[in-house]
């Protein structure tokens, strides 16, 4: 039973390009939580989503950060026009209902040159 | 808004002593869930043990123990016979609790480096 798996592992992106982060959640996991960690700094929450449902982007910036979780295939992080202070660890947690437990992927260490 | 404060950036301690890093947290709300995560140099996040506010009963997994009290909303985690492999940062996590489906999202501290001194 595969965990919760983040494509890709390590993403060089320059200044004004897309950066596009991938979430599979565990099997039988239908909420999906997106988190950022800056350097030397705990994670701090960005959005919940559930199959086709944003339920939760209070933590998401309010321009340039989109995600989704389409009915099918993984849950999406979009970056478009990346800056500098963008670079930072991006981590993906699974829940399934009603559990009270989230998992969390390997996370994607993002850097913009 | 809720927050989660740790006040020990850095902890050290021997190889098989006991050690304690501190956790407070602020919230309004009466029923809620309470962990600690651990983040080793490979950056996985590591659940290492969970507290309901509703349980009284401080919750134990192995060399990890916790004393939550809620009065005070304080929540620190006890290790006992410290390893070489528990050197990692640790995060004390907040999340309230949810009558729906699935969970809302956590709400973290800034972590503490524990370091293991054989």
């Amino acid at each position: 039973n595969a965990g919760v798996m983040q494509n890709p592992r390590h993403l060089v992106r320059r200044r004004g390009q897309e950066a596009r982060l991938r979430c599979s959640p565990m099997k039988g996991h239908s909420h999906v939580y997106w988190y950022r960690q800056l350097p030397e700094e705990g994670l701090k929450f960005m959005v919940y989503l559930q199959k086709e449902n944003i339920i939760d982007e209070s933590g998401m910036p309010k321009e340039r950060f989109s995600a989704e979780f389409p009915k099918e295939g993984p849950s999406i992080l979009r970056i478009q026009q990346v800056v500098r202070g963008d670079s930072a660890a991006y981590f993906c947690a699974s829940s399934g209902q009603k559990n009270t437990e989230a998992f969390f992927g390997q996370g994607t260490r993002l850097t913009v040159v | 808004a809720q927050t989660v404060t740790q006040s020990q950036p850095e902890m050290s301690v021997q190889e098989a002593e006991t050690v304690t890093l501190s956790c407070t947290y602020d919230t309004s709300e009466s029923d809620y869930y309470l962990f600690w995560y651990k983040q080793p140099p490979s950056r996985q996040m590591i659940l290492v043990i969970r507290q309901e506010a509703y349980k009284q009963q401080n919750a134990t997994e192995n060399r990890f123990s916790v004393n939550f009290q809620k009065a005070a909303k304080s929540f620190s985690l006890k290790i006992s016979d410290s390893q070489l492999g528990d050197a990692a940062m640790y995060f004390c996590a907040y999340r309230r609790a949810y009558s729906g489906g699935g969970a809302d999202g956590l709400t973290f501290g800034k972590g503490t480096h524990l370091i293991i001194q054989p």
